[in-house]
């Protein structure tokens, strides 16, 4: 357990739905990072968090996605209008000292 | 821009034996991390060790070593005694020192075990 939880684990949904992913970190941590992963890819960035504060944004993070982190500590990733292209695993991260620990991930199915 | 380049897409090892995983990486920074991850089928990235670029020895952590080797720019995994959990994917990931501290990762490794 790295104390790093998402969910839902798995969300199939419909093309054109919203989705909406949580990731909770490790508790008193500043920072939060998501990352997608494609099948047979690496993770990639996409956005992160100091504190309520969302510093960096990824090309790959369309106008479609928007990720909040109210009051520092949860964090939501949001998919509008949803997409085949958009199916894959939504990763999150949280930092403890030189260690980097992932969720379990969250995967998505755009059917 | 920095790249992490992971040159062996599968590996096989017997059970029991040692194995290596390559990686290279490039940047232009002075100051990064080096981290690897293992990933089993059931999607979560696990962390296995990581090397400060100033750190003059190599990190280990349990069956896990990193053969750091600055000049070359590689930052090999060494996973002794390999047992059958040990099948999965492991990617190689780096963090630059931009305020961001976001890693970038290579394109994996799969490797199976054989008893």
């Amino acid at each position: 357990d790295t104390g790093v939880s998402q969910n839902p684990r798995h969300k199939i949904t419909k093309r054109g739905q919203n989705v909406t992913f949580r990731c909770d970190p490790i508790s008193e941590h500043n920072r939060l990072y998501w990352y997608r992963q494609t099948l047979g890819q690496g993770p990639e960035f996409l956005t992160y968090f100091q504190n309520e504060a969302q510093l960096e944004k990824s090309r790959l993070l369309s106008d479609r996605f928007s990720a909040e982190r109210p009051k520092g500590s949860f964090s939501t990733l949001e998919i509008q209008r949803t997409e085949q292209g958009d199916s894959a695993m939504y990763l999150c991260a949280s930092p403890a000292g030189n260690t980097i620990y992932f969720g379990e991930g969250s995967w998505l199915t755009v059917v | 821009a920095q790249k992490i380049t992971q040159t062996q897409p599968g590996m096989f090892v017997q059970e029991k034996e040692a194995v290596t995983l390559d990686c290279t990486y490039d940047t232009s920074d002075q100051s990064y991390g080096l981290f690897w991850y293992k990933q089993p089928s059931s999607g979560e990235m696990i962390f296995l060790i990581y090397q400060g670029s100033y750190d003059e020895q190599n990190a280990t952590e349990g069956r896990y070593s990193l053969n750091f080797q600055k000049a070359r720019k590689s930052a090999n995994l060494v996973i002794s005694a390999s047992q059958l959990g040990d099948s999965a994917m492991y990617f190689c990931a780096m963090r630059g020192m931009d305020s961001s501290y976001k890693l970038i990762f290579g394109s994996g490794t799969r490797l199976l075990v054989r008893p």
